[in-house]
């Protein structure tokens, strides 16, 4: 168990709809990250935070995807007009930023576009 | 830019000993990391290289060569347990904290 946890684990929806994931990091940690996972590839990233600060977005995070983290503490990843291609796992890690530092994943929320 | 490159497959038997690979470009180098990833699960971090040479954890070690651009996973003894996926990632140097990753190598252990 790494600490970091992610809600709901699982969701399935309509193309067209919106849907928002939560992770929760590791307590003592103020970098936050999302990843995308595909079926057979490796982790692509999405974002990162530093505290509430939104640090770096890719390109792969088009206009439908926002991700926020008001706090500091949790984040939400929303994805709004969902399309097929959406569907993944998408993942959240989080580190110190104390130098290189080791990213904890979540569990993951595996989303179904239909 | 950063490139990772690491075999899609492997197979090995309970027991033995198997070397999984992965070669990195990047436009600078920040450290190595290797993380496993049993089907349907978190990442779970392995070992973390950023001098040259090999770094043993238990049954598990890694190796890297800077100026190679390469860095090897070994895992002795294998175990049913240790099927999964192995996901080679660097930092890109100066680009803040994200990780890239290699597509991952499945491996499959078998009796």
């Amino acid at each position: 168990d790494t600490g970091v946890s992610q809600d709901p684990r699982h969701k399935i929806t309509k193309r067209g709809q919106n849907v928002t994931f939560r992770c929760d990091p590791i307590s003592e940690h103020n970098r936050l990250y999302w990843y995308r996972q595909t079926l057979g590839q490796g982790p692509e990233f999405l974002t990162y935070f530093q505290n509430e600060a939104q640090l770096e977005k890719s390109r792969l995070l088009s206009d439908r995807f926002s991700a926020e983290r008001p706090k500091g503490s949790f984040s939400t990843l929303e994805i709004q007009r969902t399309e097929q291609g959406d569907s993944a796992m998408y993942l959240c890690a989080s580190s110190l930023d104390r130098g290189r530092e080791t990213q904890y994943f979540g569990p993951g929320t595996r989303l179904l576009v239909l | 830019g950063q490139n990772i490159d690491q075999p899609t497959e492997m197979t090995a038997t309970e027991g033995a000993i198997v070397q999984i690979n992965c070669t990195y470009q990047t436009s600078g180098f920040n450290g190595l990391f290797w993380y496993q990833q049993h089907a349907g699960e978190a990442p779970t971090f392995l070992s973390y290289n950023v001098l040259d040479g090999l770094e043993e954890k238990g049954r598990f070690s890694s190796f890297l060569s800077r100026s190679k651009g390469y860095s090897y996973l070994l895992l002795k003894e294998l175990q049913m347990k240790d099927s999964a996926s192995y996901l080679c990632a660097a930092p890109p140097y100066n680009q803040g904290g994200k990780l890239i990753f290699g597509q991952g190598t499945e491996l499959s252990v078998k009796p």
